[in-house]
């Protein structure tokens, strides 16, 4: 029972538009929500994340959006780079402070930026 | 820095072989923990540890063990090798209480 999901397996868009991953998930005590980049033939790396107190969170050209109603949290990349061409996995976790580090993660959505 | 450090990079067992993916972090983490990657199935938990001397199985733990002497090391043992464990391995670490885990360069296996 996969309870993180990314439904889209693989996303292309035009360099300098907006990417939009999507994720959504189905344990109501997932409180703490992150996403990771993964290129070939390396681990994933820390992207961003986001606390279910907050509704938005935003890094430099990385914003993600969390809708606790409907289970569902968004990355959105503006402007779309050539280098954002990787993996991203979403992931959750539940718990406060001790618990925060076990997470469970989507399969993934590969991001192609067009040149 | 080295941060997290996984050996070997790539391996081939035959079915039945024993070997251990040997982990090792620079960065006094208390948490880590073992994730296996199949195609379709995202990262899967297969075992982690809180602490020196404390583990505790994941979502995935058949067929693997694990043991933590030290803060540094967690190595994933596999006692009789079997197709099903073909994957890319991934060992991960943090400080407690923080859900950012430091992940590394992953360990590629194949069981013939």
């Amino acid at each position: 029972d996969q309870q993180v999901k990314q439904n889209s397996p693989s996303l292309s868009v035009q360099e300098g538009r907006i990417s939009i991953l999507n994720c959504d998930y189905t344990n109501s005590m997932f409180d703490y929500f992150l996403w990771y980049k993964k290129y070939p033939a390396e681990g994933p790396t820390f992207l961003i994340s986001i606390s279910s107190i907050k509704d938005k969170n935003e890094d430099g050209r990385f914003t993600v959006f969390l809708n606790k109603s409907a289970k569902h949290l968004s990355l959105h990349i503006v402007p779309s780079q050539p280098g954002d061409s990787a993996v991203y996995f979403c992931a959750a976790s539940e718990g406060t402070n001790f618990g925060n580090e076990k997470l469970t993660f989507g399969t993934g959505t590969r991001l192609t930026i067009i040149p | 820095n080295a941060g997290v450090t996984q050996t070997p990079k790539f391996q081939v067992l035959k079915t039945g072989q024993s070997m251990t993916l040997q982990c090792a972090q620079d960065m006094n983490h208390e948490y880590m923990s073992w994730y296996r990657q199949d195609p379709g199935m995202g990262l899967r938990l297969i075992h982690y540890s809180v602490g020196a001397g404390i583990t505790d199985q994941g979502e995935v733990p058949n067929g693997y063990n694990v043991s933590r002497s030290t803060t540094e090391d967690f190595p994933l043992r596999l006692l009789s090798a079997a197709p099903s464990q073909t994957s890319v391995y991934f060992c991960a670490s943090s400080w407690l209480g923080i859900g950012e885990l430091f992940f590394g360069e992953g360990s590629r296996l194949t069981v013939l």
